[in-house]
């Protein structure tokens, strides 16, 4: 299986803050990432797919960017509500792999 | 707007073998590039992907539950089940069912079962 590293494991900022995430792979998987939002006893929600593409109705502070083995997930001005954990998610081939998650709250 | 609904036993005895079924509404399992998928996730930990089907049945699993797992699907009733044997208490976790979307975007999520492996 491929596996997915991401850091920090968690982290603390400032409403309005710019946060980063990065995730990286055992190996190359293009651009075949996707990340998730998990709020606490919540299903994980989809915000980004193909490394860069924002789902549907996704706040546009959300992005996405990385291909290969490095991928970095922002949140540009953190708001109260994204305090969450992000995972990434790979697909490139079976079975599709979850990072381990990075827990964001609000310092 | 496509809904998902897990439900099942919350509690299973070791050894015994754990069934849960989704329920999909607001569109029919049967139209789309759609994979219906089942996910784990053990209390304060990630994600683990267990297997997925699709509606011709064609299935895939996670090698490492591979010989445990078994998902099927009944497009009369909009539903999909998933079967896991032999469990233990390693297996105690929250289900979700899935959609993924060609294959891979899992887009609409069920709220999650807890199941727990307890005698």
């Amino acid at each position: 299986d491929i596996q997915m590293t991401q850091s920090p494991s968690s982290l603390s900022a400032s409403v309005g803050d710019r946060v980063t995430i990065t995730c990286q792979a055992s190996q190359d998987i293009s651009n075949y990432l996707n990340w998730y939002q998990q709020k606490p006893g919540k299903a994980p929600k989809l915000l980004i797919y193909d490394a860069s593409n924002l789902e549907t109705g996704v706040p546009s502070r959300f992005s996405g960017s990385g291909s290969g083995t490095d991928f970095t997930f922002t949140i540009n001005s953190l708001q109260p509500e994204d305090i969450a954990t992000y995972y990434c998610q790979q697909y490139d081939n079976l079975p599709p792999v979850f990072g381990p998650g990075t827990k964001v709250d609000i310092k | 707007q496509v809904q998902l609904q897990e439900s099942g036993p919350g509690l299973v005895k070791p050894s015994q073998t754990l069934s849960l079924t989704c329920t999909v509404s607001g569109g029919s399992i049967s139209s789309g590039s759609y994979y219906w998928s089942w996910i784990r996730q053990p209390a304060g930990k990630g994600l683990e992907w267990i297997g997925r089907i699709y509606t011709s049945g064609s299935t895939n699993y996670n090698p490492s539950l591979k010989s445990r797992v078994t998902i099927s699907v009944d497009t009369s009733k909009n539903q999909f089940s998933l079967k896991l044997s032999s469990v233990t208490a390693a297996d105690t976790a929250v289900y979700y069912c899935a959609r993924a979307f060609s294959g891979w975007y899992y887009d609409y999520w069920g709220q999650g079962t807890l199941v727990t492996v307890s005698s």
